[in-house]
């Protein structure tokens, strides 16, 4: 069946340094992916999509980079500020259709000062 | 920046009762989702819905479930006969269209069921 999962449930890291999350899909049908971040009491917070027509797209400090061929997702942090502490979910969808998004178990990000 | 606002912030409530959680949601999108995260898990789609009406569910969106738009503003879940396990934070989210994009999600319920 469909599952995204992530390879290490946390992830400590000193400020300043980079960070990189990564996740394993199942669904070889999937073509769109999506980092979201959650902090402690609120709701998911996108970060940065890409499509699967795409192997790397960049934003402010982040990058997400799509391997297709082994099915894997990683979200790159550049200079992780303690801002970033949260938890790290990717997740998978398909862009026909309403976008069900199928989450990751996530990853918990902390930041050593 | 718009935003997606969810009534109430917690809801307790006793086991076999109904209760009803609303959103509402950014002003012009069109799509609109309900996701549940019960402790320490892991984000699960319910249900999806789009021109009144839904496009697609999970297996938990069972007929204990319900959504609707009543007034073309709020989105409401009802739970008609909550039980223990259905104690989760609820979220609501919105897009503006399908297919890809940003979807965009309320500060959540939290559930208790006792």
């Amino acid at each position: 069946g469909e599952s995204v999962g992530l390879h290490l449930p946390t992830l400590s890291v000193q400020e300043g340094d980079n960070s990189i999350i990564n996740c394993a899909y199942s669904n070889s049908a999937s073509d769109y992916f999506i980092w979201y971040k959650q902090e402690s009491g609120k709701g998911p917070q996108f970060i940065i999509d890409i499509r699967s027509n795409m192997d790397k797209r960049q934003g402010q400090r982040v990058t997400v980079l799509l391997n297709k061929t082994v099915k894997h997702l990683s979200l790159q942090i550049a200079a992780t500020q303690p801002g970033d502490s949260a938890v790290y979910f990717c997740a998978e969808s398909k862009i026909q259709g309403a976008q069900k998004l199928v989450f990751g178990q996530g990853t918990r990000l902390t930041i050593n000062p | 920046e718009p935003e997606v606002t969810q009534t109430p912030s917690h809801q307790v409530t006793q086991m076999g009762q109904e209760v009803i959680l609303r959103c509402v949601p950014i002003s012009n999108h069109l799509y609109f989702y309900w996701y549940r995260q019960i402790l320490g898990q892991k984000v699960e789609f319910l249900v999806s819905f789009y021109n009144n009406e839904i496009s697609e569910k999970s297996e938990i969106f069972d007929d204990q479930f319900s959504v609707e738009r009543p007034d073309g503003s709020n989105f409401t879940l009802k739970i008609r006969s909550t039980k223990l396990e259905d104690s989760a934070m609820y979220f609501c989210a919105t897009n503006l269209r399908a297919g890809w994009g940003e979807q965009y999600f309320g500060p959540g319920t939290r559930l208790t069921v006792t």
